[in-house]
Formats: C-alpha cells, sequence, structure tokens
C-alpha cells in the first residue's frame, strides 16, 4: 500500500497568516492527490483534487501543488472558519490511502 | 444540489452484520462511483473500498476484502455497504463518498454513520 505521509501533524497559526501542508507518498501517484477538511463531529470536505484543482465552492484562498511525491496545501489569509483537521488521500493505486492529518489550531 | 444521505446509526454485537446505504440525489447516479471510507474514534481515514455504480463492479481494500460487500441499486439510486463478522474494532464512522468514474477522485460526502460494536 502506498504510505502517505503528512507534516506537520499540528500547527499553530493566526487569523491572517498564511499556512503550509505538506503531504509526501511513499512512491509516486503522478497528481492524484487530494485535500480535505474536516471539522470536529462533521463529515469531510472535499477542498482539492487533481493535486492543485480547486473543487467548485471552494475559495482560492486554499491551493495546492505538487506532483509524483510531494505536494502541498496552502492556506492564504486564515480566518475562524479554516481552524480545522486537514487530510491528503492518494487515488492513483487501490488502496487509495489517506495521510494521517494535520490539525490547524488558533494561536 | 448533490445529496447523499446515509441511514442512521447503529448498535451491534459482535459476531453480528451492519449494512449502512447511501441514498444519492441532485446527479446523474451511474455518471460516478462510491467510495466507502470509515473513520475511528479520534482516529484519521480508512478507505473500504470502490463501487461503481455503472456495472456494480467493486474494488474493496485487501483488508476487508471476504468480509464486505459493497452493491447499488440504480432503481432507488442508493449504495449499499455490509460489513460482516464485526468486531469491537470496527467501531466507527462509515462515510460514502461520491467519486469520479474515471479515476475515483472524491467531491462529495454524506453526512456518516455511526456503528458501534459492543457486547
Amino acid at each position: 500500500d502506498i504510505q502517505m505521509t503528512q507534516s506537520p501533524s499540528s500547527l499553530s497559526a493566526s487569523v491572517g497568516d498564511r499556512v503550509t501542508i505538506t503531504c509526501r507518498a511513499s512512491q509516486g501517484i503522478s497528481n492524484s492527490l487530494a485535500w480535505f477538511q474536516q471539522k470536529p463531529g462533521k463529515a469531510p470536505k472535499s477542498l482539492i483534487y487533481a493535486a492543485s484543482s480547486l473543487q467548485s465552492g471552494v475559495p482560492s484562498k486554499f491551493s495546492g501543488s505538487g506532483s509524483g511525491t510531494e505536494f502541498t496545501l496552502t492556506i492564504n489569509s486564515l480566518q475562524a472558519e479554516d481552524f480545522a483537521t486537514y487530510y491528503c488521500q492518494q487515488y492513483d493505486i487501490y488502496p487509495f490511502t489517506f495521510g494521517q492529518g494535520t490539525r490547524l489550531e488558533i494561536k | 444540489q448533490v445529496q447523499l444521505v446515509q441511514s442512521g446509526a447503529e448498535v451491534k454485537k459482535p459476531g453480528a452484520s451492519v449494512k449502512v446505504s447511501c441514498k444519492a440525489s441532485g446527479y446523474t447516479f451511474t455518471d460516478y462511483g462510491i467510495s466507502w471510507v470509515r473513520q475511528a474514534p479520534g482516529q484519521g481515514f480508512e478507505w473500504m473500498g470502490w463501487l461503481s455504480t455503472y456495472n456494480g463492479n467493486t474494488n474493496p481494500a485487501h483488508k476487508f476484502q471476504g468480509r464486505v460487500t459493497m452493491t447499488t441499486d440504480t432503481s432507488t439510486t442508493t449504495a449499499y455497504m455490509e460489513l460482516r463478522t464485526l468486531r469491537s474494532d470496527d467501531t466507527a464512522v462509515y462515510y460514502c463518498a461520491r467519486g469520479n468514474s474515471q479515476d475515483g477522485a472524491v467531491d462529495f460526502w454524506g453526512q456518516g454513520t455511526l456503528v458501534t460494536v459492543s457486547s
């Protein structure tokens, strides 16, 4: 199975900051990488697919980049509603595996 | 608008089976597949398998092969996931998620179904 490793596991930031989360795959996955946001007690929300394409309705403050084995999610101008846990997922090869999550907290 | 509405919470005893439903609306059901994903309490996500709503083909994760069955009913635009021989570590929230038929990329999620396995 492809292992997905996110860093950092947790991150403290302030409103207005820009943050970057990294996701590394144990082998190349082309650009078959998605990012999700999850708030406590809620279902995940899809943010990005194909490494850098925004899902419909997702604000442009979210951006993704990368291909192969290294990917990043950047969130600009953090607002209160952005504090959540973020997950990456590869969908290149079965089983489609997830990173362990990055918890973004308010500083 | 796209909606995936899942069945309600379940409490099961070890060794029993559970069947979770996922009712889709707001799009052409057979144009997209369904991924099933679970999340144990306080944990991350575990992908369980892929279901083609077009032809019923499935790709279960190796870990669940022989214990999970994913099916589709196009007449009611509903996908189902049955997990058998439940253990306490199957306690989790189970999600269905709509996926692109070409590559499996997920765009919409159901609200989740809590399955509790306890004697």
